[in-house]
């Protein structure tokens, strides 16, 4: 069974820096791309970074783009999501997402983790 | 930048009804990119369509989607009330994933 295990979230300041961690289980990790997608608080679905399977490409969404870093390691089955020049508006909860049907559609297993962004 | 407007934005339904959302892209999309999920309060989405109408494994055949041009169509045939949710459809194309703002189904 597909499982995906997000952490690293919490209260950081505005300008301030995050690391998110996404610990994955149940399917040749090494083989799939993966993503990151959040959700501000009473808002909708807003996709956020894709990595390839083998690490060697990497998509972003404007709002995060030069300030967030995806990566991955594949020998301990885990995705990072680095985040930096933090904002409020990065305020959300933050989704790992597998590849569902294609790495067009995302498969979201994980609990998800919360990253507030205040001073 | 492909920008999906889903509507209405909330839709309130009596159990047993018939529910049909809207997803409409601002330009030419390939519908075999076009995904809706169903989001409940504290839950991760779900897929439910992909390729604008292939049910994900394990959805009710009361869900199905449709697609016209720029169109997109969810329909829940009958609403059973585990089906009162948010939904979310998706689109992916030139490494970009868009969602729309969400139609909540709410019950009447």
């Amino acid at each position: 069974e597909v499982q995906l295990l997000e952490s690293g979230g919490g209260l950081v300041q505005p300008g301030g820096s995050l690391r998110l961690s996404c610990a994955a289980s149940g399917f040749t990790f090494s083989s799939y791309a993966m993503s990151w997608v959040r959700q501000a608080p009473g808002k909708g679905l807003e996709w956020v970074s894709t990595i390839t399977a083998s690490g060697a490409n990497t998509y972003y969404a404007d709002s995060v783009k030069a300030r967030f870093t995806i990566s991955r390691d594949n020998s301990k089955n885990t995705m990072y999501l680095q985040m930096n020049s933090l904002r409020a508006e990065d305020t959300a909860v933050y989704y790992c997402a597998s590849p569902i049907n294609g790495w067009a559609y995302f498969d979201f297993r994980g609990q998800a983790t919360l990253v507030t962004v205040s001073s | 930048e492909i920008v999906l407007t889903q509507s209405p934005g909330t839709l309130s339904l009596s159990p047993g009804e018939r529910a049909t959302l809207s997803c409409r892209a601002s330009q030419s999309v390939s519908s075999n990119y076009l995904a809706w999920y169903q989001q409940k309060p504290g839950q991760a989405p779900r897929l439910l369509i992909y390729g604008a109408s292939s049910r994900a494994t394990g959805i009710p055949d009361r869900f199905s989607g449709s697609a016209s041009g720029t169109d997109f169509t969810l329909t829940i045939s009958r609403l059973e009330p585990e089906d009162f949710a948010v939904y979310y459809c998706q689109h992916y194309g030139s490494s970009r994933w868009t969602f729309g703002q969400g139609t909540k189904v709410e019950i009447k």
